[in-house]
This record gives structure tokens, C-alpha cells and sequence, in this order.
């Protein structure tokens, strides 16, 4: 069946670029599909970063855009995350996720990592 | 963007009783594009409803979505002991994909 696997480091520092990865197993992504990423701070609630569709077109949230990069790499299945210039808001657990109807959708989901941000 | 709002806040119930949890949204979400997910603790939410009405492969028959426009409900006919956790409805209408900021589910 279709995995999603976040991995990147569980520490940044303020105004340092995240960097997340979310590997695919059980499906190629190159084939279809919506990969999302949706982060959730410590006893909050979930906020839609964006997504990426297979053919590499990106949704980004308003709220985030201008620091926000959503990629895809086919040769490895994989996606990935860009953050950049962090702060202590930005300390989350980040879920990578597939969607399959709209560019919003998140059906299925990883099991998240944590981020903090701290010097 | 969509503004989705759940109620009640926080719903004590005990097994075997029927849940109802709502899901309001500031404005018509087109294609009944509204999914429903449970969150236990430590763990990702796992999508039980979408489309509105649709129960995701594996969900049992308990939980059933209704509702279109702006109203949604999300209902448990008997609660089981791992029913017992956060719940989140999501729009994926209209770019921002938003959720609700959430019904606990909790044991009277």
C-alpha cells in the first residue's frame, strides 16, 4: 500500500532555512496525485502549506507563500519542503501528505516529524 | 479563504452512545469538498470521510457524513473506546486548503 516517510532535522536555527523530505513507497510519483505538506505547532490545530501536483505545478497557502518552496524528484520519489526564514512560530509537527481530487486534498498522510526552532 | 467552524469545543460522551459533531463554513463549499479526519494522541490525523459523505477504505459503517452549502455533520452511531480523540474537518474546495480548529471527543 502507499507509505509517505518525512525525514530532516529536528532542530533550526531562527532565520535558517527548513528543509523536510517526504519519501513514497508503494506508488510512483510521477504517476498522479496532489503531495501536500500541512504542519501542526504543539497542542494546535493543522494549517495547509501547499502542495504539488506530479506534474510539478505548486498551491502555496497566501499565508506562507513567500517563503515556501514545494519540490518534486521523480528519480527518487520523493517531494520536499522549503521554509526559509524561520522563527520560534514556525515550530511544528510537519506531516507530509497525498491528495487526489484538488491540490488542497490530503488523504492520506506520514507520520509527521517535529521541527523546533531554537538557537 | 474558507473559515471553518466545529462544534461543540469539547463533547463528553460514554461508549456506546451516538455522536454528533458539526462543521460550519463562512462560505458554500463547492463539491461538497469537505473531508473529516480523526486525530489520536501522537499520532497523524487518518481521513475518515470525503466528499462530504464518503467513508474512506477501512472506516466501519459507524461513522457516516452528511451535509452541503455550509452546514456538515459528522456522525458516530456507537462509540467504540478509540473513537475517543481529536476530530478536524477540512475543506479542499478553494485554495487555501483550511481545517476547523477541532471537536475532542472525550470519555464521561
Amino acid at each position: 500500500q502507499v507509505q509517505l516517510q518525512e525525514s530532516g532535522p529536528g532542530l533550526v536555527k531562527p532565520s535558517e532555512t527548513l528543509s523536510l523530505t517526504c519519501a513514497v513507497s508503494g506508488y510512483s510519483i510521477s504517476s498522479g496525485s496532489y503531495w501536500g505538506w500541512i504542519r501542526q505547532p504543539p497542542g494546535k490545530g493543522l494549517e495547509w502549506i501547499g502542495s504539488i501536483h506530479h506534474s510539478g505545478s505548486t498551491s502555496y497557502n497566501p499565508s506562507l507563500k513567500s517563503r515556501v518552496s514545494i519540490s518534486i524528484d521523480t528519480s527518487k520519489n520523493q517531494f520536499s519542503l522549503k521554509l526559509s526564514s524561520v522563527t520560534a512560530a514556525d515550530t511544528a509537527v510537519y506531516y507530509c501528505a497525498r491528495g487526489l481530487s484538488t491540490a488542497m486534498a490530503t488523504g492520506l498522510w506520514g507520520p509527521g516529524t517535529l521541527v523546533t526552532v531554537s538557537s | 479563504e474558507i473559515v471553518l467552524t466545529q462544534s461543540p469545543g469539547t463533547l463528553s460522551l460514554s461508549p456506546g452512545e451516538r455522536a454528533t459533531l458539526s462543521c460550519r463554513a463562512s462560505q458554500s463549499v463547492s463539491g461538497n469538498y469537505l473531508a473529516w479526519f480523526r486525530q489520536k494522541p501522537g499520532q497523524a490525523p487518518r481521513l475518515l470521510i470525503y466528499g462530504a459523505s464518503n467513508r474512506d477504505t477501512g472506516i466501519p459503517d459507524r461513522f457516516s457524513g452528511s451535509g452541503s452549502g455550509t452546514i456538515f455533520t459528522l456522525t458516530i452511531s456507537r462509540l467504540e473506546p478509540e473513537d475517543f480523540a481529536m476530530y478536524y474537518c477540512q475543506q479542499y474546495a478553494i485554495s487555501p486548503g483550511t481545517f476547523g480548529q477541532g471537536t475532542k471527543l472525550e470519555i464521561k
